[in-house]
Order: structure tokens, then C-alpha cells, then sequence
């Protein structure tokens, strides 16, 4: 079935630490793709988004992700994380539907 | 700036009552709106879309429905509620793309329902 797949559902890391966390898509053809994070009591905010063009993208905070088509791949990552980063992280697919696919997210907590 | 409005925060509601959630979107015109659905652990599961007023599309099949009977007003509804739909509800709007591929949403702050 076409989904995404985070494969981690749960991280633990120390401070400073280097974190990837992996989204994998099963859609053929044309997507846009998406990193957000929920931090705790807060919404859903965009962390970073791919449509085209430079498969490795920018997002705030630090956090960057690249795109690698073969593997239908989207993984994001920090060089060093810090307390501050400890939220739910979510992966989607925009599909050509207007629909957004989304994992079912890593929740990731940074010990002080 | 953009911004959306989702209430009630939370809500509390006997099993076959009805329900209303309501999400209005401001500083935006002709948006694509949302319903999602959170649970622990499996993600958002959309709903409902729209596209334009009174244009709905659902996703899933299930004791709920949605309305919109204004461009930026996008309403969540139900005649009996079930307990199984205690849930966290998340409103959403997006830019209508040219094409159809969908682009980021941005979201309310959500209504954490819970049906007793």
C-alpha cells in the first residue's frame, strides 16, 4: 500500500548529538515533501519543505533534510541537537489530490 | 498574516450528542481546508477537504461531516457522536496550488475531543 513510513518512533539523544531521522515514501511520480514538528502543548509547525530543484533543503532551527529520489527518501537532520529540539517530528507527502500523506511521526527527546 | 482559528480547545461531550467544531482562516481567500485527525502514534488522518464553499470531499467514511458554508469558515459536525470519536481534530489551510499537488498547510491549535 502507498504510505510513509518514519521508521523511528522513538529517539533519545544527549545533548549536542547529531540526529537523522528517516521518512520513506511508497508514491510514484510527482510529490512535494514536507518536514514539520509539534512541539509540546503547541501546533504543528513546518520545520522544511521540498517542491524541485536542490534536493538538499534548509529549514529553520537549524534542521535540513535531502531528498533522494532513488530511494524515495526524505531525511531530516541536525548537526547538534539541543533541549529545545525535544518535539514530535513529522514527515509528509503533498500528493497530486491535495492531499498530505503524513507518517506517524518520531517523538524525540534531547537529555539535558 | 495569515492566521486560523480553531475552537473549542477542548470538549467534552455525551455519547449521541452532536457535535460542532468550527475553524475560520483569516488573511487569506479562495484557501484548500482541512480536517485531520491526530492519534498517538499513527500521525494525522485527513478527514475532510475543500476546495471551494460547499465543495466537500471525505476521505474516510465515519460518523462525521463538514461543512463550508463560507470561503474562510470550514465546520466539523456530527449528529450522534460515538466514543470512538474521542479524538484530537485539527483544522488546516493551504494555499491552492496551480497544480494539484498539494503544498504545506498550516495549522489551528486543535480541539481535543472527548465523547464520555
Amino acid at each position: 500500500a502507498q504510505s510513509v513510513s518514519q521508521h523511528n518512533h522513538h529517539v533519545i539523544l544527549s545533548e549536542a548529538a547529531s540526529l537523522e531521522l528517516g521518512c520513506n515514501y511508497s508514491y510514484g511520480g510527482t510529490v512535494n515533501l514536507f518536514w514539520y514538528v509539534q512541539y509540546p502543548g503547541q501546533h504543528l509547525q513546518l520545520l522544511l519543505k521540498y517542491f524541485s530543484g536542490d534536493p538538499l533543503v534548509k529549514g529553520i532551527k537549524g534542521f535540513e533534510a535531502e531528498f533522494i529520489k532513488s530511494k524515495f527518501s526524505f531525511n531530516l537532520r541536525k548537526p547538534s541537537v539541543q533541549w529545545s529540539d525535544t518535539a514530535e517530528y513529522f514527515c509528509a507527502v503533498g500528493r497530486s489530490n491535495y492531499q498530505l500523506i503524513w507518517g506517524a511521526g518520531t517523538k524525540l527527546i534531547i537529555k539535558p | 498574516s495569515q492566521t486560523i482559528h480553531q475552537w473549542p480547545a477542548t470538549l467534552v461531550q455525551p455519547v449521541g450528542s452532536p457535535l460542532s467544531l468550527e475553524c475560520t482562516v483569516e488573511g487569506t481567500s479562495n484557501p484548500n481546508l482541512y480536517w485531520y485527525r491526530q492519534a498517538a502514534g499513527r500521525g494525522l488522518q485527513l478527514l475532510f477537504y475543500s476546495v471551494g464553499i460547499g465543495q466537500i470531499s471525505s476521505e474516510v467514511p465515519q460518523n462525521l461531516s463538514a461543512s463550508r458554508p463560507q470561503d474562510r469558515q470550514f465546520i466539523l459536525s456530527s449528529k450522534k457522536l460515538l466514543l470512538s470519536d474521542s479524538g484530537f481534530y485539527l483544522c488546516a489551510w493551504s494555499v491552492r496550488p496551480m497544480l494539484r499537488l498539494a503544498t504545506e498547510a498550516f495549522f489551528g491549535q486543535g480541539t481535543r475531543l472527548t465523547v464520555v
